[in-house]
């Protein structure tokens, strides 16, 4: 079985500072890793994934993220947040040994970026 | 590329009924995926399509089905309605091949049983 754990409900900061949201996971095989922000009354929207390669990807709207294989975490992080970036934050994974396997979201961050 | 389509938007059932919900993925993806999204239990995966078979199924009852057509449009359908199946209805749509699995979401359709 395949689970992702977002330790925090919310996270809040200030405008300017830097911004990490949390996430770990679990899963069997190769890990494929995804982060979604979901604005209000809209649907998610992706943001960055990790399939292989470097530990460290860029995505959408200056995020990047943090594959650690030893810590099987993917925190999701802005050297400057924005409160345009206040949102809700989804970390998900996928069982990256299978095409038909399913992706597993955790319960979601939200992100309160104060001016 | 116009992006995830999906109708209606809004639905409002009673106890009982059946409902069937539509989605239009983006041009050229193949795999077509549906999960709920309740405020309590979050994003439950409900099932995948890719061309037209079911890839994998999450752990809901048999009330709940899908299909795919021959042009990656999705259905799902609801049998007898319960209060609980009240929920924020997400569908999502990938190229769903090796590497590419991120998945593009529709808006929704929000279903209210009464």
């Amino acid at each position: 079985a395949q689970s992702v754990a977002q330790p925090e409900d919310q996270v809040n900061v200030a405008e300017g500072n830097p911004l990490t949201v949390k996430c770990t996971y679990s899963v069997s095989g190769n890990p494929y890793l995804f982060w979604y922000v979901q604005y209000p009354n809209r649907g998610l929207q992706f943001l960055l994934k990790y399939i292989t390669g470097d530990n460290l990807v860029k995505g959408s709207y200056g995020f990047e993220a943090e594959f650690n294989k030893s810590q099987t975490s993917f925190h999701l992080k802005k050297p400057s947040a924005l409160v345009s970036d206040s949102a809700l934050y989804f970390c998900a994974v996928r069982d990256g040994g299978t095409n038909a396997g399913k992706s597993t979201f955790g319960d979601g961050t939200t992100l309160t970026v104060k001016p | 590329k116009a992006g995830v389509t999906q109708t209606p938007r809004y639905l409002i059932k009673t106890r009982g009924q059946q409902v069937t919900l539509s989605c239009s993925p983006i041009s050229g993806h193949r795999s077509v995926s549906w999960y709920q999204q309740t405020p309590g239990q979050g994003l439950q995966f409900l099932f995948e399509y890719f061309s037209e078979t079911q890839r994998n199924k999450g752990n809901f009852p048999g009330r709940f089905s899908g299909r795919q057509f021959s042009n990656s449009r999705s259905e799902m359908n609801v049998s007898t309605l319960e209060l609980g199946d009240s929920a924020l209805y997400l569908c999502a749509s990938s190229l769903g091949g090796e590497g590419h699995h991120e998945q593009y979401f529709g808006p929704g359709t929000r279903l209210t049983v009464t």
